[in-house]
């Protein structure tokens, strides 16, 4: 069946550092990969998301582009700040369900 | 609009006890999930409801869980004798048709302790 594999953290950087988080995904076929993010007290939320291979998703300077060579879907930014200081889970649908696997998720922390 | 809404926000029980986690999905979603999220870990699926379809129930990690949906509204998630593993936030989420192309749109949860 489909799985994801994350990155584990938690991830510390300095405000406007570069982040990237790790994605990679066994799949049947080319399902849909999405990233959701987790802000402190808040609930989970769709942060970006790709359709088809090669595709790129971008959000709030978040992007990840879905690789199908190397099955991956990593998350970048160019410069995080500390408001984006959250848990950042990858996933993708199991089958031709829309019910997602869920990575374990990596807590970033920006720090001023 | 109006996002999805789940009640109890938070719940205290005892062990052996029932608890019953209610949802409100977005009007018009045709697609509800249950996931459960312990601490410190990913989200697992629990259940999923599609129109009038036969629910997908493969998730469910005992007899001791069932859930129910009225149509395409409002789904109930029952816990019977729960247990102290049971602690975890109940996530629900709705899409509007189940895709495996749909956003999927998370409630706030809810914040089971079973003492």
């Amino acid at each position: 069946g489909n799985s994801v594999t994350q990155m584990e953290g938690p991830v510390t950087l300095s405000e406007e550092a570069f982040l990237t988080i790790n994605c990679t995904y066994t799949a049947t076929g080319y399902p849909s990969l999405f990233w959701y993010v987790q802000y402190p007290g808040e609930g989970l939320q769709l942060l970006l998301k790709a359709t088809k291979a090669d595709d790129k998703g971008s959000n709030k300077g978040f992007e990840a582009t879905y690789r199908k060579e190397t099955t991956s879907f990593h998350l970048e930014k160019g410069s995080v700040q500390v408001s984006d200081s959250a848990v950042y889970f990858c996933a993708l649908p199991s089958g031709n369900t829309g019910k997602l696997i869920f990575g374990q998720g990596t807590t970033l922390q920006v720090k001023p | 609009g109006a996002g999805v809404s789940q009640s109890p926000s938070n719940k205290v029980t005892e062990k052996g006890k029932d608890v019953e986690l209610r949802c409100d999905p977005i009007s018009g979603h045709t697609a509800l999930y249950w996931y459960r999220q312990r601490l410190g870990q990913g989200l697992e699926f629990l259940i999923y409801f599609q129109g009038n379809s036969a629910p997908d129930k493969s998730g469910l990690p005992s007899d001791r869980f069932s859930a129910e949906r009225t149509g395409e509204s409002v789904s109930t998630l029952t816990i019977q004798r729960t247990q102290q593993e049971d602690s975890a936030v109940y996530l629900c989420a709705s899409s509007p048709a189940g895709s495996i192309q749909d956003t999927q749109y998370f409630g706030p949860g809810t914040r089971l302790t079973v003492l």
